[in-house]
């Protein structure tokens, strides 16, 4: 089945500065990759994703990579604020119905 | 758009007695419903994938006895969890998908069970 192996566990920001968050999977036929943030408490709210056929995603602050070859992708959070502070978990599916595999969470902290 | 809701938020229920938590999808018909489990500062666990009108499939090593799913309605699936015991003090979470191309899964806010 899939792996999905997420870095770093914890991350520690200035304000205003960009914040990187990496993850590797392992299936190669996975081709949807969302990212979710969760505040302490509540479920996880989806801010972007990424389908195999993309290489590049960006909303406003927030942005996606992908590498298929490499079967890596990384979000990239600029100009970051305090309520940017979360766990952001990366995901990878196969698409459709198949399930969601989670990485291991990266609790990102901005120090005012 | 794409809202789903779970109640109750939280339940305390005494060991021994079985808790059932609703999750619905508010705007759209989820023809597919996910249920997750989550312990403290980790990540989310795939309990069961259930679609509308048929039985859930369950991930390994989750007993389908002790948590029951049950998907009646394009809008509504529950989750009951069976004789609680103190090991089932968890987060649950359902996420919802609808039908079609998307992948997108929107998920619940949660319900936080303790079991005395």
């Amino acid at each position: 089945g899939e792996n999905v192996e997420q870095h770093p566990s914890t991350l520690s920001v200035q304000e205003g500065d960009s914040a990187v968050i990496k993850c590797t999977y392992s299936d190669s036929a996975s081709n949807y990759f969302p990212w979710y943030k969760q505040e302490l408490g509540k479920g996880p709210q989806l801010i972007i994703d990424i389908r195999s056929n993309v290489g590049e995603k960006k909303d406003q602050r927030i942005a996606v990579t992908l590498n298929k070859t490499a079967k890596h992708f990384s979000l990239h959070i600029t100009e970051t604020q305090p309520e940017d502070s979360a766990v952001y978990f990366c995901a990878a599916s196969r698409g459709g119905n198949e399930k969601l595999t989670f990485g291991t969470g990266t609790r990102l902290t901005i120090i005012p | 758009g794409a809202v789903v809701s779970q109640h109750p938020s939280r339940v305390i229920c005494k060991s021994g007695t079985s808790v059932k938590i609703e999750c619905r999808s508010l705007d759209f018909q989820a023809t597919t419903m996910f249920w997750y489990r989550q312990f403290p500062k980790q990540s989310l666990m795939l309990m069961a994938t259930s679609n509308e009108g048929s039985k859930a499939t369950y991930e390994q090593g989750v007993e389908k006895d002790k948590f029951l799913i049950n998907h009646a309605s394009l809008t509504l699936s529950t989750l009951t969890v069976t004789s609680a015991h103190p090991e089932d003090s968890s987060f649950y979470i359902c996420s919802a998908k609808s039908g079609g191309s998307t992948d997108t899964q929107y998920f619940g806010p949660g319900t936080r069970l303790t079991v005395l």
